[in-house]
């Protein structure tokens, strides 16, 4: 299958420091990536949709200003959550389409990303 | 909101095959029902997915009742490494709707 990678896949910030998790598919381009987040013995929930070239759209509850998402290439978006607090902490993970090919409309997801605010 | 109901839980003897239901009453006649699975601390992934036949891949098969209100995934020959929450999640094939994610079945595999 169609492989997405992330980096960092885990890092660790300071309360009120902002941080950048980058989605990668390697080997297939996506004009849609998907970013989730997960809390600890949750399950996924959906922040935000990002399309190449336009404004990501949030799911109701998230906040566009705190967790920016970038999606500038069909290879790549980014999250950034900015002034980071400790409920931020959570395993971030994104997910991307290949387009469609008539075959399949399978997701494929990043391994995660763990954040930790301390 | 997730349309499926699946057990929270479920245990399997290593070798044996591993049965997952999943109920899905409301599925609409454009949706498909979709199986991943996360192994700890992974992101999900891709197990199969199906329409109204019975489907079989090198993973496991899908069987779809006949009124597409329930489906049961099977691993043939549970391992160990196939512990894991299983999500059986119903979307439209075409479009860009998202995954959206029930609470699913941890499976645990016993030796």
């Amino acid at each position: 299958g169609a492989v997405v990678s992330q980096h960092p896949s885990r890092v660790i910030c300071k309360s009120g420091t902002s941080v950048k998790i980058e989605c990668r598919s390697l080997d297939f381009q996506a004009t849609t990536m998907f970013w989730y987040r997960q809390f600890p013995k949750k399950s996924l929930m959906l922040m935000a949709t990002s399309n190449e070239g336009s404004k990501a759209t949030y799911e109701q509850g998230v906040e566009k200003d705190k967790f920016l998402i970038n999606h500038a290439s069909l290879t790549l978006s980014t999250l950034t959550v900015t002034s980071a607090h400790p409920e931020d902490s959570s395993f971030y993970i994104c997910s991307a389409r290949p387009p469609a090919s008539g075959t399949t409309y399978e997701q494929y997801f990043g391994p995660g990303t763990r954040l930790t605010v301390t | 909101d997730a349309k499926t109901t699946q057990p929270p839980s479920m245990d399997c003897a290593e070798g044996r095959a591993a049965n997952l239901p999943c109920n899905h009453s409301t599925i609409s006649g454009n949706e498909y029902v979709y199986w991943y699975r996360q192994i700890h601390s992974q992101g999900p992934q891709y197990i199969i997915h199906g329409l109204k036949n019975n489907e079989t891949n090198e993973m496991a098969s899908l069987i779809i009742t006949e009124d597409r209100k329930s489906s049961t995934l099977i691993l043939p020959h549970a391992t160990l490494r196939d512990t894991a929450v299983y999500y059986c999640i119903v979307r439209p094939r075409s479009g860009n709707t998202p995954l959206v994610f029930g609470k699913g079945t941890r499976l645990s595999v016993i030796a």
